[in-house]
């Protein structure tokens, strides 16, 4: 089946500092990335729609300038948090949408993020 | 906008016992209805996905109903067990996205 990839697993960094999570397909290509956030006991909350080759769509409250997407490639997109702050910390999941399978969603492994 | 809801928010069941944990949904355009496992700091496992048009899936211990009309999916869980242990999400493919609902924490009680 179709596999994707996050790494890293876990990070945990200084305030202040930018974090980039990649997000990887490693048997399809994905046309679409989605990335969703998960605050501790909340569900899934989606961040932001990506493209290959285009500007990600932000969903309503998530600040653009803050989580930088690139989906630069069929294979890849990556996630910056910029200026991570302690408030930023959680859990980061990516899932891609392969070409052509409409609405098909498969979901990475999930990365811990952990601001000090 | 579309808004699923998951009752109840935590369950404990002995071993053994027979489970039903609910999905509910205000828009019944969907195309697909999926239920997730989601074992503590972890991702998310698929465990059954219902096409639109479909009723059921079965896998396993393990099946998923889906009643549009009502907006409504359960997934029973046979004769559980302690491994079963985890929040379960159900989630729905919109035209271009996933709506997930707020989960249901299972503790299978040995």
């Amino acid at each position: 089946g179709a596999v994707v990839s996050q790494h890293p697993s876990r990070v945990i960094c200084k305030s202040g500092t930018s974090v980039k999570i990649e997000c990887r397909s490693l048997d399809f290509q994905a046309t679409t990335m989605f990335w969703y956030r998960q605050f501790p006991k909340q569900s899934l909350m989606l961040m932001a729609t990506s493209n290959e080759g285009s500007k990600a769509t932000y969903e309503q409250g998530v600040e653009k300038d803050k989580f930088l997407i690139n989906h630069a490639s069929l294979t890849l997109s990556t996630l910056t948090v910029t200026s991570a702050h302690p408030e930023d910390s959680s859990f980061y999941i990516c899932s891609a949408r392969a070409s052509g399978v409409k609405n098909t969603q498969y979901f990475g492994p999930g990365t811990r993020l952990t601001v000090l | 906008k579309q808004e699923v809801t998951q009752i109840p928010a935590a369950l404990s069941v002995p071993e053994g016992e027979n489970l039903v944990l609910n999905c509910s949904f205000t828009d019944s355009a969907i195309y697909n209805l999926q239920w997730f496992r989601q074992d503590p700091g972890k991702g998310l496992t698929s465990l059954l996905l219902i096409q639109s048009s479909q009723r059921e899936q079965t896998s396993g211990r393990l099946n998923a109903s889906l009643d549009k009309s009502s907006g409504r999916s359960t997934l029973y869980i046979a004769a559980s067990q302690p491994g079963d242990s985890a929040t379960y999400l159900c989630a729905l493919t919109g035209a271009n996205n996933l709506f997930f609902g707020t989960g249901t924490r299972l503790t299978v009680i040995p």
